[in-house]
């Protein structure tokens, strides 16, 4: 059974950092493209980031360009985002997905309970 | 990278049938067979009911289809049941390897 558990969640003061990590298992890992999807309390989903099944390629919204990075570490079956420069409107529930291909694509077959990032001073 | 359009609500009596919207450009939701539909309970993570526009991922009734017009996609439920009732997302590869969600459209059922 395929299981994504979120952890690194918290409360950080604007321009500050926080890394978020997503655990694996059930699946391999390295066969698939995974991805960021957040939001915002009372709002709708917004894709953040993605990376490819070999970690060779990621991708970004516009709106995360240059403060987040997405990497994933194979030995240990771990997405990370790591999260620099933070603004209030960065304040969401952060899921984890897993794509259903090797490729950037829109369908996220699993999906993590998220874990909620919060940016106020 | 601008959300594709969403009704902000839709609604049917149980048994009916109702249509959700997803309108883009040709650059996103016309421009590719990449669409995929989401259905989210509150408190709950998003479930993938509809990918390629138009494909079922095993285990999602086939009460759920989608279809494709143009620049505007469709999500389909036939038989509406009282968990149904949910905020459904669109989604659509945009092109330059950019990922864009509808704003979303809440599903009450009568």
């Amino acid at each position: 059974e395929v299981h994504l558990l979120e952890s690194g969640g918290g409360v950080v003061q604007p321009g500050g950092s926080l890394r978020l990590s997503c655990a694996a298992s059930g699946f391999t890992f390295s066969s698939y493209a995974m991805s960021w999807v957040r939001q915002a309390p009372g709002k709708g989903l917004e894709w953040v980031s993605s990376i490819s099944d070999s970690g060779g390629s990621t991708y970004n919204a516009d709106s995360v360009k240059g403060r987040f990075t997405i990497s994933r570490d194979e030995s240990k079956n771990t997405l990370y985002l790591q999260l620099n420069s933070l603004r209030a409107e960065d304040t969401a529930v952060y899921y984890c997905a897993k794509g259903s291909r090797q490729w950037l694509a829109p369908d996220f077959d699993y999906w993590g309970q998220g874990t909620l990032v919060t940016v106020s001073s | 990278q601008s959300a594709l359009t969403q009704p902000p609500s839709a609604s049917g009596s149980p048994g009916q049938s109702v249509t959700i919207s997803c309108t883009g450009t040709s650059s996103d939701v016309g421009g590719y067979n990449s669409v995929s539909w989401y259905e989210q309970h509150p408190g709950k993570a998003p479930k993938l009911m509809i990918y390629d526009v138009s494909k079922r991922p095993s285990g999602v009734p086939d009460r759920f289809s989608g279809s494709k017009s143009g620049n505007t996609a469709s999500l389909t439920v036939s038989g509406l049941q009282a968990e149904d009732e949910a905020d459904y997302y669109c989604s659509s590869y945009a092109g330059s390897n950019i990922l864009v969600f509808g704003g979303g459209t809440k599903l009450t059922v009568l």
